[in-house]
């Protein structure tokens, strides 16, 4: 069973604010929710990560429900540079494997 | 910025016959991940190896097989080559800091193409 669930695909006018939601419902207490982004043929891009605070790196803020059962990705402008397939996924500490599912593709358009 | 390094970049063989993929982790970086992504899939992860002994495995198929050296540097061995094996293969790297919660990082991948 898929532990996330992320809409299939999402547009975002160039120099907009992209949000990117992810619900993860049947998260466990001690899982970190992580988003990655893959342009297209690249590896994988690690975003940010988070347990239950919200956070922010020079790249995007996750904010994660207090209740922890979703969160969203925001990238503040997003250019063209961004459009790329974004992964939530979550996982436990310690735990090396991580796991894609089915992520968003995002578009940003001019 | 060190970055994970995969070789080759790419690489061409035919069906049955064997291939060697390789992997130099960022310095530092105890754990090295594998991943296979198909056309038009998202990657499947293989194997992963923490301080040089197997930590978990994914969907690798038994004709794969893949080691961590004292160098900390990976080799994913792929034999009997099938078709379906044409895919690009991921490698990837991490610390362990003491929470336990760490990002990966990819290297730019190896495209396997079996003919």
């Amino acid at each position: 069973d898929a532990k996330t669930t992320q809409p299939p695909s999402m547009d975002c006018a160039e120099g907009r604010a992209a949000n990117l939601p992810c619900n993860h419902s049947t998260i466990s207490g001690n899982e970190y929710v992580y988003w990655y982004r893959q342009i297209h043929s690249q590896g994988p891009q690690y975003i940010i990560h988070g347990l239950k605070n919200n956070e922010t790196n020079e790249m995007a803020s996750l904010i994660i429900t207090e209740d922890r059962k979703s969160s969203t990705l925001i990238l503040p402008h997003a250019t063209l540079r961004d459009t790329a397939v974004y992964y939530c996924i979550v996982r436990p500490p310690y735990d090396n494997d991580m796991r894609f599912g089915a992520g968003t593709r995002l578009t940003v358009k001019p | 910025a060190a970055g994970v390094i995969q070789s080759p970049r790419h690489l061409i063989k035919e069906k049955r016959e064997t291939a060697t993929l390789k992997c130099y982790p960022i310095p530092r970086h105890d754990t090295v991940y594998w991943y296979q992504q198909g056309p038009g899939q998202d990657p499947q992860f293989l194997i992963s190896f923490y301080e040089k002994m197997q930590s978990d495995k994914g969907s690798i198929p038994d004709r794969f097989s893949a080691q961590q050296f004292s160098d900390y540097h990976s080799e994913l061995n792929m034999s009997s080559l099938e078709l379906g094996d044409s895919a690009l293969y991921f490698c990837a790297s991490s610390p362990t800091p003491l929470d336990g919660s760490y990002g990966y990082t990819f290297g730019s991948g190896t495209r396997l193409t079996v003919v």
